[in-house]
């Protein structure tokens, strides 16, 4: 059964930085390519990131595009969202998500405020 | 605003089959696998149909998905209460070159 298990949101202060972590579980991670989506009240649901399977490739919304990277350790089965230059608009419920197959973790809080 | 179009709600009467829209375009349904999401309320989006018409094992045979050129759609039938949350539809968008979603669409059971 997959299972996907975010990490390391809390509250920040603007220009910090957080790293995410979303450990999978229950398939074959390194043949998946793996997203990072967010949500918020306002602006609904955001793609954020795209990484392909083996890591090389890596695509991004233009509103995180310099300040966020995502990355994978597929001998840990786990991906990252490095998250740089918080704004108070990052503040979101942030998601990995499965490529192909579609399913999501629970979500971990960002909260960026002074 | 939402590259993919929901309506912002829809509801039915419990039994009754309810049928929630996705319209895109050719950059992205017309070409790409649909998603839908259900939300409960303070929970995670749950995955109900990917692959645009599959479902993961333990969602019930009361939804259904189909896809049609540009547009797709998302059939509850037997409503029951319990489905009261909010569905998204998501795509690939080669133009965008990212994920897309709706806005989202609210059913409420009557």
């Amino acid at each position: 059964q997959v299972q996907l298990v975010e990490s390391g949101g809390g509250v920040v202060q603007p220009e910090t930085s957080l790293r995410l972590s979303c450990a999978a579980s229950g398939f074959t991670f390194r043949d998946y390519k793996m997203h990072w989506v967010r949500q918020t009240p306002g602006k609904g649901l955001e793609w954020l990131a795209l990484i392909s399977h083996d890591g090389n490739n890596k695509d991004y919304a233009d509103s995180v595009k310099g300040r966020f990277t995502i990355s994978r350790d597929n001998s840990k089965n786990t991906v990252y969202l490095q998250m740089n230059s918080l704004r108070d608009e990052d503040s979101a419920v942030y998601y990995c998500e499965l490529d192909t197959l579609g399913h999501w973790g629970q979500g971990t809080l960002v909260t960026v405020s002074s | 605003q939402s590259v993919l179009t929901q309506p912002p709600s829809a509801s039915g009467t419990p039994g009754q089959k309810v049928t929630i829209s996705c319209s895109g375009s050719s950059s992205n349904i017309g070409i790409h696998y649909v998603y839908w999401y259900q939300q409960l309320p303070g929970t995670a989006p749950k995955l109900l149909i990917y692959r645009s018409n599959q479902r993961p094992s333990g969602v019930p045979d009361r939804f259904s998905a189909s896809k049609s050129g540009t547009s797709a759609s998302l059939a509850i039938s037997g409503l029951r209460s319990e489905d009261e949350a909010d569905y998204y539809c998501a795509a690939w968008d080669d133009s965008l070159n990212g994920q897309v979603f709706g806005a989202g669409t609210n059913v409420i059971v009557l």
